[in-house]
């Protein structure tokens, strides 16, 4: 049980074109998606957390208006990268929880993004 | 602020046993999560602590002091296949987890 489906798993766009990435739980109902970005031998870093139905929650640093997240259902996030430039290229994951008093975290497989 | 702390990198021989630190100052503390997260793929859960004390699942261990604010995780019988990174995360009073850089473990044969 428990998991967390991510598509694309990778994409290669050119500089200035907006990429949309889903992250569905399969088997559960979500109150939380989380999307976080990973550059190379780098750690996680948190983007951005999200309850169904309201805004996202944006970490400092992170531009709102250009990473763009969606959670629409309890089974569906979206996070759109908004004319994207090569600097965004990264590794892209996203993870669900399903209670919100125990933050165990099932993560998606990760979409590796490429931006030329 | 909020912190965890963990050594960037370890290497261990196969076979043998490596203990992994993990540090953490937070507001409130709700528990604290390990994750491995081998290399291109995305983290996979491995243990929760919230109460203090030892929780052995197979060759993988985790150690949680309160107190100390202090976790270590325990691998035994090490295999290649366990090279990879392990995150240590605390949960703080809001249920945000707080994630440590990783510790990248290597084993050599």
């Amino acid at each position: 049980g428990a998991v967390v489906s991510q598509h694309p798993s990778w994409v290669i766009c050119k500089s200035g074109t907006s990429v949309k990435i889903e992250c569905r739980s399969l088997d559960f109902q979500a109150t939380t998606m989380f999307w976080y970005r990973q550059f190379p031998k780098q750690s996680l870093m948190l983007m951005a957390t999200s309850n169904e139905g309201s805004k996202a929650t944006y970490e400092q640093g992170v531009e709102k208006d250009k990473f763009l997240i969606n959670h629409a259902s309890l089974t569906l996030s979206t996070l759109t990268v908004t004319s994207a430039h090569p600097e965004d290229s990264s590794f892209y994951i996203c993870s669900a929880s399903e209670l919100a008093d125990y933050n165990e975290q099932f993560f998606g497989p990760g979409t590796r993004l490429t931006v030329l | 602020g909020q912190n965890i702390d963990q050594p960037t990198e370890m290497t261990a021989t196969e076979g043998a046993i490596v203990q992994i630190n993990c540090t953490y100052q937070t507001s409130g503390f709700n528990g604290l999560f390990w994750y491995q997260q081998h290399a291109g793929e995305a983290p996979t859960f491995l243990s929760y602590n919230v109460l203090d004390g030892l929780e052995e699942k197979g060759r993988f261990s985790s150690f949680l002091s309160r107190s100390k604010g202090y976790s270590y995780l325990l691998l035994k019988e090490l295999q290649m296949k366990d090279s990879a990174s392990y995150l240590c995360a605390a949960l703080d009073s809001n249920y945000q987890l707080i994630w440590g850089a990783g510790t990248k473990l290597i084993i050599k044969p």
